[in-house]
C-alpha cells in the first residue's frame, strides 16, 4: 500500500531539548516536504526536497533543519524547540502535483 | 510568503444541498490544488487544475481555474454527511513550493 509514514504521531516536549520527527514514504518519489498547520493558517511549508542531498526552505524554516541521505526518508530537526513550534506538522511526498501527506505529528512544546 | 484567502471560513449546511467556496491570491499561480482534510488525518488531493479557465469535475465535486489565474472555486453538489471536512486550496507557480489557503470547514447537518 501507497503510504507515507510519519513517528511519533503525539509528541510533548520541553523547550530546548532537541527532537527528531521521521517520514517515509515507499512510492520512490523523488520530492518531499514538511509543514505545519495551525489554527486560522491552513498548511506552510517548512522545507522540501527535491532529491537525495537535495533540500531548500519552505515558507516557515526558522528554527528546523531537515536531512535527505535516502530517498524514502525526509526527517524534520527541531534542534532547540520552543512554545511556538508547538503544531500539528505534515510530512508529504510527491510526484508532479498529488502530494500524499502523512497522518500528521501533533507536537507541544512546554 | 504568498496569501491565499479561503472563504467561506466556515458552513453549516443540510444534507442535499450545494456548497460553494473560493479562493483568491495576492500573486498568480500555474496549478490550482484543492484537499479535503478528515479529523485525524493528512489532507486528500480531490482536484487538480492546470490551465486558467479550467473547469474539472470529480463526482459531485466540480472545481475552476480562474481566468486571473488569481482564484480558484470549488463547488460541491447535493451533499451528503461524508463530505465533512476541512476543504483546503492550494497554488503552485513554479519549482515545489506549494502554498495553502487557511481552511474552509464544512458540517453537512443531516
Amino acid at each position: 500500500e501507497a503510504q507515507v509514514t510519519q513517528n511519533p504521531r503525539y509528541l510533548i516536549t520541553v523547550t530546548g531539548k532537541k527532537l527528531t520527527v521521521t517520514c517515509s514514504q515507499n512510492m520512490n518519489h523523488e520530492y518531499m516536504s514538511w509543514y505545519r498547520q495551525d489554527p486560522g493558517l491552513g498548511l506552510r511549508q517548512i522545507y522540501y526536497s527535491m532529491n537525495v542531498e537535495v533540500t531548500d526552505k519552505g515558507d516557515v524554516p526558522e528554527g528546523y533543519k531537515v536531512s535527505r541521505k535516502e530517498k524514502r526518508n525526509f526527517p524534520l530537526i527541531l534542534e532547540s524547540p520552543s512554545p511556538n513550534q508547538t503544531s500539528l506538522y505534515f510530512c508529504a511526498s510527491h510526484r508532479y502535483n498529488e502530494q500524499f501527506f502523512g497522518p500528521g505529528t501533533r507536537l507541544t512544546v512546554l | 510568503g504568498q496569501q491565499l484567502n479561503q472563504s467561506p471560513q466556515s458552513m453549516f449546511i443540510q444534507e442535499g444541498e450545494d456548497v460553494s467556496m473560493n479562493c483568491t491570491s495576492s500573486s498568480i499561480f500555474n496549478t490550482w490544488l484543492w484537499y479535503k482534510q478528515e479529523p485525524g488525518e493528512g489532507p486528500v488531493l480531490l482536484i487538480a487544475l492546470y490551465k486558467a479557465g479550467e473547469l474539472t469535475s470529480n463526482g459531485r465535486l466540480t472545481a475552476q481555474f480562474g481566468i486571473t489565474r488569481k482564484d480558484s472555486f470549488l463547488n460541491i453538489s447535493a451533499s451528503i454527511p461524508s463530505d465533512v471536512g476541512i476543504y483546503f486550496c492550494a497554488g503552485r507557480y513554479t519549482g515545489n513550493q506549494f502554498y495553502f489557503g487557511t481552511g474552509t470547514s464544512l458540517t453537512v447537518i443531516p
